[in-house]
């Protein structure tokens, strides 16, 4: 079985400061890895994933994360935050079977003026 | 390209009524996968299928059933609902079936009275 921790509910940030987002994993096979987000009043939209090879990867809107077998994890990152990044973020992961995707709870991100 | 489309975009039900949800994948996707969003949560796996076949199935009960045609298009039905059932329902489609990425519908929001 697989599950998905996200520890922070809640993200406040003020706009250009840098944010992480932290999400840990648990699963005995391997895994593929994903960050989406949701704006309000709409569906996911793929940020980034890690499938395999380089442990950091970068996504759309200046988004990158870093995967860390040790640790289980794989935190979300970004440099310098604007107004319209402010929305729920959620990671997932999928086994090599790729028929199911296990949510985490989620992390509301709130990019303050 | 088109995209992932749900209809109806909202509607409300009473409690023991049945409802139909719609989806139509996006183009060249033969997968498509149904997932239950309660309120402040992360989305939950309902079903996926393949190719018209159920391949894999989360922990819903069967009330929960779906369909999926030959153009790839796919319906969820939920008979006798309940007043927890109330959600986002989101539909998500991918290429094969042993795949890394799914992308989301805008969702279509229930409510039960």
């Amino acid at each position: 079985a697989q599950s998905v921790t996200q520890l922070d509910s809640q993200v406040p940030v003020f706009e250009e400061a840098p944010v992480e987002l932290r999400c840990n994993y648990s699963s005995s096979v391997s895994v593929y890895l994903f960050w989406y987000v949701q704006y309000p009043n709409q569906g996911l939209q793929l940020l980034l994933k890690y499938l395999s090879g380089s442990t950091l990867v970068k996504g759309i809107n200046g988004f990158e994360a870093e995967f860390n077998k040790s640790q289980t994890s794989f935190h979300l990152r970004k440099p310098s935050v604007h107004i319209s990044d402010t929305a729920e973020y959620f990671c997932a992961v999928t086994n090599n079977a790729g028929n199911m995707l296990t949510f985490g709870g989620g992390t509301r991100l709130m990019v303050k003026p | 390209e088109t995209g992932v489309t749900q209809s109806p975009t909202h509607l409300i039900k009473t409690r023991g009524q049945q409802v139909t949800l719609r989806c139509s994948s996006q183009s060249g996707h033969n997968t498509v996968s149904w997932y239950q969003q309660a309120l402040g949560q992360g989305p939950q796996f309902i079903f996926q299928y393949y190719r018209e076949e159920e391949n894999g199935r989360g922990n819903f009960p069967p009330r929960f059933s779906g369909l999926q045609f030959p153009n790839y298009s796919s319906e969820l039905n939920v008979n006798a609902l309940e007043l927890d059932d109330s959600a986002l329902y989101l539909c998500a489609s991918s290429q094969g079936r042993y795949t890394d990425t799914q992308y989301f519908g805008p969702g279509t929001r229930l409510t039960v009275l």
